[in-house]
């Protein structure tokens, strides 16, 4: 089993609709993290988590939520989609502690459709 | 605050060729430095990284040395395979701050 998985891999869903992506981890990391990849924008930031009771705003967080459920837990919500919400969504985790620097693991990603 | 500047791409090359795609860096301390591969349909990987100044990374037959003094950390391969077509990002964490991303680099190798 991968370390982070997500779910779905592919939704195709309509303006309008709420939508749940989510994030499991079997690494044991306190740190989770969502980002956004668009073409030739990379990388952004949309919510991160340090631990269960710590949850914080990334660079583009608007329209979107976020639940931790638990340490391994790490949920992205979408309260009414929209178009321009159409991307690739990653989550990762991170350990505080990572003395070997080993960095960030991600999942597979979701790529998500909004018609 | 941290950033990274990474080369825009795409980058298409012929297989065997050699690879430069250039990386620099924005921080106030003591970053350590990384590159992450994504395959097509897959997340993002390590591929290598380098935790103090002249320090050496490698992996797969790719190297990036940490330069301090030009703050870069660019990433070479002496001759490229197909198989290396991907989106490369260069990254930096300082500390145990969160990691920044560059934009990422496509790269084509053709047969």
């Amino acid at each position: 089993d991968a370390d982070v998985t997500q779910t779905p891999r592919n939704r195709i869903t309509k303006t309008g609709k709420r939508i749940m992506l989510e994030c499991s981890q079997t690494k044991g990391h306190d740190r989770m993290y969502w980002y956004r990849q668009d073409p030739g924008l990379g990388l952004r930031l949309i919510y991160y988590s340090f631990d269960v009771k710590d949850i914080n705003k990334g660079e583009i967080s608007d329209g979107y939520s976020v639940s931790r459920q638990a340490q391994a837990k790490f949920s992205l919500s979408l309260e009414s989609a929209i178009p321009n919400q159409t991307a690739l969504y990653f989550c990762a985790t991170s350990d505080p502690r990572d003395r070997e620097s080993r960095g960030y693991t991600f999942g597979s990603g979701t790529r998500l459709t909004v018609v | 605050g941290d950033s990274v500047t990474q080369m825009e791409g795409p980058v298409t090359l012929s297989e065997e060729a050699f690879l430069t795609i250039n990386c620099t860096y924005t921080a106030t301390g003591y970053p350590s430095l990384f590159w992450y591969v994504q395959y097509p349909g897959e997340g993002l990987q390590l591929l290598l990284k380098a935790t103090k100044a002249d320090d050496k990374g490698s992996n797969k037959g790719f190297e990036a040395t940490y330069r301090k003094e030009t703050t870069s950390f660019h990433l070479e391969k002496g001759s490229v395979q197909v198989s290396d077509s991907a989106v490369y990002f260069c990254a930096l964490r300082e500390r145990n701050n969160d990691m920044r991303f560059g934009a990422g680099t496509r790269l084509t190798v053709k047969p």
